[in-house]
């Protein structure tokens, strides 16, 4: 099994309050992940980070910002968490995005409700 | 974009029973991949496979990549099969290597 951990795995929050996410792996891969996943819209990409302090947006990276200070590392922060944040979130890596070696692994998830 | 459809979307079957199932995708593709997600919500992955065969155990899965399709085989089922498996692919024509995901084909088997 891929070494990915995300902390927390359960976490309630209030609405308005800063909300971390952590990614750990230690697979060194370079290609690390957040996705959200919720009933009705499957798995839908956040952020990605292509390298240290490289990232870019998914399609729902609006009220997400992602940090990448070290290979092993990738950051979810929710500046001021929303009702509508509440959701199962993953982590993913992959040793590249290219066609042969796209193999795409997930964290455990974390459970976000905000209240 | 690229457009993934799986069907059936729900399907229930007794332990022990096969199973298929299908993948269709709207565009050529360099990546397809198939995961399972399990009643506790993990996401595994099952086959990295955009073209031909491949099999692991009671599980295989083929791509034919000219008919635009993928299919998930499952042989003598067991209840730990239950889940919901997604396919989940990379347009050729996406210079992004955006990853589209299907809607999943939820199964259940029962003992």
């Amino acid at each position: 099994d891929a070494g990915i951990t995300q902390s927390p795995r359960h976490k309630v929050t209030e609405t308005g309050t800063p909300v971390t996410l952590r990614c750990h792996q230690t697979e060194n891969h370079r290609y690390m992940y957040w996705y959200r996943q919720d009933p009705g819209h499957g798995l839908r990409l956040i952020h990605y980070s292509y390298g240290v302090k490289d990232t870019d947006k998914g399609e729902v990276s609006d009220g997400y910002s992602v940090s990448r200070s070290k290979t092993e590392d990738f950051l979810l922060t929710l500046e001021s968490a929303t009702s509508s944040q509440t959701s199962v979130y993953f982590c993913a890596i992959s040793e590249s995005r290219a066609a042969n070696t796209g193999e795409l692994f997930f964290g455990e998830g974390s459970r976000l409700t905000v209240l | 974009g690229i457009q993934v459809e799986q069907s059936p979307p729900d399907l229930i079957l007794q332990e022990g029973a096969n199973s298929t199932l299908r993948c269709n995708f709207s565009d050529s593709v360099n990546n397809l991949q198939w995961f399972h997600q399990n009643p506790w919500g993990q996401l595994i992955n099952l086959f990295y496979i955009p073209s031909g065969t491949k099999q692991n155990g009671r599980l295989s899965a083929t791509t034919v990549a000219t008919e635009r399709y993928s299919l998930l085989y499952i042989s003598s089922s067991q209840t730990t099969d239950s889940g919901v498996y997604f396919c989940a692919v990379t347009s050729l024509m996406d210079s992004n290597y955006q990853l589209i995901w299907g809607a999943g084909t939820k199964l259940i088997i029962k003992p």
